[in-house]
């Protein structure tokens, strides 16, 4: 089954770097995606990374992903006040078959001290 | 409007009622999902749609709920005789059909119904 686990909490101050880990189940998951939740605001894809790659560079988003251990991670450099959200990493174990269903985790707060 | 829009933005409602909630998708997506979120918790799936049809319905946590599409675009979550542990944020998404081209299967989310069940 899917079961995508995340650590809750992360303070970071202004302009240094977050990391944000995870850890997924299904191997068969196409794509792993980073999504971003803001309050009172709904989830917006970050960025995602197709199960074939390692790393996905995308301006000040780095991912990496190591299939061996199912660990995916989100690094944000030059952490800005805006990027205080919740970031849920996400599969999807059925994209093959045409289900975009995703499974996500329970978030990573993170919160930007200026 | 451009974007995925869900109503109500809010409904209190009291244990045994029956409640709907309407999605909007983007024009064009054919599939639409509908996903639960509890506080503290990440969205949990409820129902896919692939335009009228429920394509996989194995997120819905028994028979007080269900959804339907009748046209392949609005679609209405129904919970009957709604229990305080319904009490949650209720989301849609929809995406470009499967199969397509590019598709990354990137869900374009609505902001949400919240649910409180008294």
């Amino acid at each position: 089954g899917e079961d995508v686990e995340q650590s809750l909490f992360l303070s970071v101050r202004e302009g240094d770097s977050s990391v944000i880990n995870c850890t997924y189940t299904d191997s068969s998951s196409t794509y792993l995606y980073w999504y971003k939740q803001e309050p009172g605001a709904g989830l917006q894809l970050l960025t995602y990374i197709f199960s074939n790659m390692d790393m996905k560079q995308d301006q000040r988003l780095t991912v990496l992903l190591n299939k061996k251990d199912k660990h995916l991670s989100l690094r944000i450099a030059d952490t800005q006040t805006g990027d205080s959200a919740i970031y849920f990493c996400a599969e999807s174990p059925s994209f093959y078959y045409g289900n975009n269903r995703l499974a996500f985790g329970k978030g990573n707060q993170v919160v930007v001290i200026p | 409007g451009a974007g995925v829009s869900q109503t109500p933005s809010n409904k209190v409602t009291e244990k045994g009622k029956y409640v709907e909630l309407r999605c909007d998708p983007i024009s064009g997506h054919t599939a639409l999902y509908w996903y639960r979120q509890s506080l503290g918790q990440g969205p949990e799936f409820l129902i896919y749609f692939q335009g009228t049809g429920a394509a996989d319905d194995s997120g819905l946590p028994n028979d007080r709920f269900f959804a339907v599409r009748p046209e392949g675009s609005v679609s209405t979550l129904k919970i009957q005789r709604t229990e305080r542990g319904d009490s949650a944020v209720y989301l849609c998404a929809s995406s470009r059909g499967s199969g397509l081209a590019g598709n990354t299967g990137e869900l374009f989310f609505g902001e949400g119904s919240r649910l409180t069940v008294l």
